[in-house]
């Protein structure tokens, strides 16, 4: 896919300075999303997910908001702090859509500036 | 609690040898099971993914091949590697009944 050759954009942000990482999609039909964080040398974790009937879901120092109309999918990481510098993916997935799984977005490096 | 692991965390292999990479899962049964690769500052790319023991389905031609001998164990093999078969390989598994996958700790493979 698209996701797996390209060079993986960056965000740098000040620490304590709120991060908003952005993630389009492209299947109108994928009706659930997740938002992973990948530190470097590890696996991704998950950090929340969002079903098409929300729009915000918040979790502790994480939102993830999703506008359906333009399929586009954000992250917000409030007060940065150095344990945020990852690679965050986003991934979408069409529920009862079979078992190849998620489609996984290119990914955004988070830098954190002290 | 459910658990992933993966084995070896690190391997450095010779062009031509071959390859074997164990997944297993526990504290749950029936997973869906899958390989992703990963190149250096790249992003994830679904090799196979598993339904069922003996079940596999592929998802680009390659010089690998995977496995599924038990319910919660899952091995990507190759009979003789190349260089392009370097790269960050993560097992991930998932309940047949929800959408999140959780991931392994990832085998760093490097060939040379």
């Amino acid at each position: 896919g698209e996701s797996v050759g390209l060079h993986l954009p960056t965000l740098s942000v000040q620490e304590g300075d709120n991060s908003i990482i952005n993630c389009a999609y492209s299947n109108s039909a994928s009706d659930y999303f997740i938002w992973y964080k990948q530190e470097s040398g590890k696996g991704p974790q998950f950090i929340i997910d969002i079903r098409s009937n929300m729009d915000k879901r918040q979790g502790q120092r994480v939102t993830v908001l999703l506008n359906k109309t333009v399929k586009h999918l954000s992250l917000q990481i409030a007060a940065t702090q150095p344990g945020d510098s990852a690679v965050y993916f986003c991934a979408e997935n069409i529920s009862g859509g079979g078992a190849d799984g998620l489609t996984f977005g290119k990914g955004t490096h988070l830098i954190i500036q002290p | 609690s459910q658990t992933i692991h993966q084995w070896p965390a690190t391997l450095v292999q010779p062009v031509g040898s071959p390859l074997s990479l164990e997944c297993t899962v526990e504290g749950t049964s029936n997973p869906n099971l899958y390989w992703y690769r990963q190149a250096a500052g790249r992003g994830l790319q679904l090799l196979f993914y598993s339904v069922g023991i003996g079940q596999i389905s592929s998802e680009v031609p390659q010089n690998l091949s995977a496995s599924r001998p038990q319910d919660r164990q899952f091995i990507l093999s190759s009979k003789k590697l190349l260089l392009s078969d370097s790269g960050f390989y993560l097992c991930a598994w998932q309940s047949g009944r929800a959408n999140e996958q959780f991931f392994g700790p990832g085998t760093r493979l490097t060939v040379l």
